[in-house]
């Protein structure tokens, strides 16, 4: 079965540059979730999309912006790296909101900013 | 939104023996959600709970759900060393955050 693409798996970018991340989500999930995990420390969320609109807002920084397409498919950008964005993003996607049934979740993007 | 969080955070035990993790919560919920996250990779559903349900099992996995206390416990019966993971527990307002989960090591 098809399951949540992250893209790329590694990205490494230098201090002040600008990151991509891609996600697409299972088939027919019309939301999304984006989380930051950074070294030994548990998932942050950030953003979250519904149908194609900003569901929820967490802990994301303003350097960082994110959209959900047509396709559903989500990129999260991210500008002014600093050594602190190193960290595991995951993206996850449901069928509906959380509220009615699980997660299911990438394999992540690493990003190490140098 | 408010996020589950765990107890103990670490917790360190023999193959065979049962693991228990707790989750303590905030507000109403709809459902509590368990996942478990092997290092450095994608978190795995592991079982759903709903508010109006008490206990639920799967395979060897058994969690409770207090909704008077605002906790959840997750138990994993005798355990495997593949059980060594992070577990998080999920509390859903509109949207999923995760707290601060519990790192399981279980050893062979």
């Amino acid at each position: 079965a098809a399951g949540v693409i992250q893209s790329p798996r590694h990205l490494i970018k230098e201090k002040r540059e600008t990151a991509t991340l891609k996600c697409y989500p299972i088939p027919r999930h019309d939301t999304v979730y984006w989380y930051q995990q950074g070294p030994g420390q548990d998932p942050q969320f950030l953003i979250s999309f519904y149908e194609k609109m900003q569901s929820d807002k967490g802990s994301i920084p303003d350097r960082f912006s994110a959209q959900q397409f047509s396709d559903y498919h989500s990129e999260l950008n991210m500008s002014s790296l600093e050594l602190g964005d190193s960290a595991l993003y995951f993206c996850a996607s449901s069928l509906g909101r959380g509220n009615t049934g699980e997660l299911f979740f990438g394999e992540g993007s690493r990003l190490t900013v140098l | 939104s408010q996020q589950g969080e765990e107890d103990p955070q670490a917790l360190s035990i023999q193959e065979g023996e049962n693991a228990t993790m707790n989750c303590s919560y905030k507000t109403s919920i709809n459902n509590l959600q368990w996942y478990r996250q092997n290092s450095g990779r994608g978190l795995v559903h592991l079982i759903l709970i709903r508010s109006n349900e008490r206990e639920k099992h799967s395979g060897r996995l058994r969690v409770t759900l207090d909704t008077s206390k605002k906790s959840s416990s997750l138990l994993i019966t005798a355990s495997r060393a593949a059980d060594t993971a992070s577990y998080f527990c999920a509390t859903v307002d509109n949207d999923m955050r995760f707290g601060a989960g519990t790192r399981l090591t279980v050893k062979p």
